[in-house]
């Protein structure tokens, strides 16, 4: 399979825990975006990265989120002192194009956070 | 989300046709995409326009009128399987910025 791969695809923790998620990208895919959606809501964005840098990230993000692509590959997304308002599906998407009118994403599983 | 308006749930009879409409803010416009969701699943492109006009593909359709602001999804012959939510997203300053997305509900 050579689309959008997140891992783990669940996570419950405690509030207070770090947690880390993962997502690779289809490959040779320069750009990588991170979302955030709840019930009832569509996918807010967070970051996104085209190859190794961090080009944006939404002010709604508070410090407590983090987000890496060391590599210009696979994107970590970094949670610290979790809080029970960040349960949520964490949705990682990825684009072909570094700068183009057409950006369609293609995006992953999600990993669902419980937060407890 | 961000100036993306659409209607939060319809419901349309199997067979029928029915129009999910979006209005969007047209500054830093890049073009329009709908999204399908089913519940629990990540988001399935559906169709991105970036011109004035309907594209049509399949059983699906797409209008834009970028001077207004406005977008549909028309869905002909529906399915049963074609409930779920409906994300209309703009293609907004290099990001896509998603609507709350419309919740399709089709009766037998």
């Amino acid at each position: 399979d050579t689309g959008v791969s997140q891992d783990p695809r669940h996570k419950i923790t405690k509030r207070g825990q770090n947690v880390t998620f993962r997502c690779d990208p289809i490959s040779e895919h320069n750009r990588l975006y991170w979302y955030r959606q709840t019930l009832g809501q569509g996918p807010e964005f967070l970051t996104y990265f085209q190859n190794e840098a961090q080009l944006e990230k939404s002010r709604l993000l508070s410090d407590r989120f983090s987000a890496e692509r060391p590599k210009g590959s696979f994107s970590t997304l970094e949670i610290q002192r979790t809080e029970q308002g960040d349960s949520a599906m964490y949705l990682c998407a990825s684009s072909p194009r570094a700068q183009s009118s057409y950006n369609e994403q293609f995006f992953g599983p999600g990993t669902r956070l419980t937060v407890l | 989300g961000q100036n993306i308006d659409q209607p939060t749930e319809m419901t349309a009879t199997e067979g029928a046709i029915v129009q999910i409409n979006c209005t969007y803010q047209t500054s830093g416009f890049n073009g329009l995409f709908w999204y399908q969701q089913h519940a629990g699943e990540a988001p399935t492109f559906l169709s991105y326009n970036v011109l004035d006009g309907l594209e049509e593909k399949g059983r699906f359709s797409s209008f834009l009128s970028r001077s207004k602001g406005y977008s549909y999804l028309l869905l002909k012959e529906l399915q049963m399987k074609d409930s779920a939510s409906y994300l209309c997203a703009q293609n907004r300053d290099d990001k896509i910025i998603f609507g709350k997305g419309t919740r399709l509900h089709i009766l037998p």
